[in-house]
């Protein structure tokens, strides 16, 4: 079976350009969780959502930081304007509700110049 | 929030050695996984372990839910063990996890 997988892997962009990061969960899990990883601030929980509907936004870092999961299979976190300050690693993960085990993506490494 | 407490934060040691890494949270769990972070920055799941006790080849983990505790043994050490290793804690809130600040384990040939 396929894991988590993330899209791109690498992003490399200018300040104030729109940034998609997009996540596919593993299949039949139920919930999905945002990431992002830095030095400085460890691994941060940035929203949660259970059967497609966000539980909790509350470690999004501000109104910039958007994310959407239309369906079961599709997850987006968007950025809008980037700033440096952004640069990091995004993982998603995902679990279901029989264990919570959570898997994690390969991550998107993002870089704003 | 549960609050997760790993050590030691640094390990150095030769190939061949055993270690111990622990993690300590505050309240009472329903989840705990224990993972890796590689040097290519994969976040791998060793162990999902909420409580008692598990082996996988050279690694074993047990946890003491009661005493708030656990412990992840690493027998035998490689080079490739080298890495980051994360203590995560759960609750019963649709699985959201607590990470620890991570032991970084360095393993010299």
């Amino acid at each position: 079976d396929a894991g988590v997988i993330q899209s791109p892997r690498h992003e490399v962009t200018e300040m104030g350009q729109e940034v998609t990061l997009r996540c596919k969960p593993i299949s039949g899990h139920n919930s999905l969780f945002w990431y992002r990883q830095t030095m400085m601030r460890g691994l941060e929980l940035l929203i949660y959502f259970n059967n497609n509907v966000p539980i909790d936004d509350s470690g999004m870092p501000e109104d910039r930081f958007s994310a959407k999961m239309p369906n079961a299979s599709f997850s987006t976190l968007k950025i809008q304007p980037s700033e440096p300050r952004d640069s990091a690693v995004y993982f998603c993960a995902s679990s279901w509700d029989r264990t919570y085990e959570q898997y994690f993506g390969p991550g998107t490494r993002l870089t704003v110049t | 929030g549960i609050q997760v407490e790993q050590s030691p934060p640094d390990l150095i040691l030769q190939e061949g050695a055993n270690s111990t890494l622990r993690c300590n949270f505050s309240d009472s769990v329903n989840n705990l996984q224990w993972f890796h972070q590689n040097p290519w920055g994969q976040l791998i799941n060793l162990f999902y372990i909420p409580s008692g006790t598990k082996q996988n080849g050279r690694l074993s983990a047990t946890t003491v839910a009661t005493e708030r505790y656990s412990l992840l043994y690493i027998s035998s050490s490689q080079t490739t063990d080298s890495g980051v290793y994360f203590c995560a804690v759960g609750g019963t809130s649709y699985g959201k996890l607590t990470f620890g600040q991570g032991t970084i384990l360095t393993v010299h040939p």
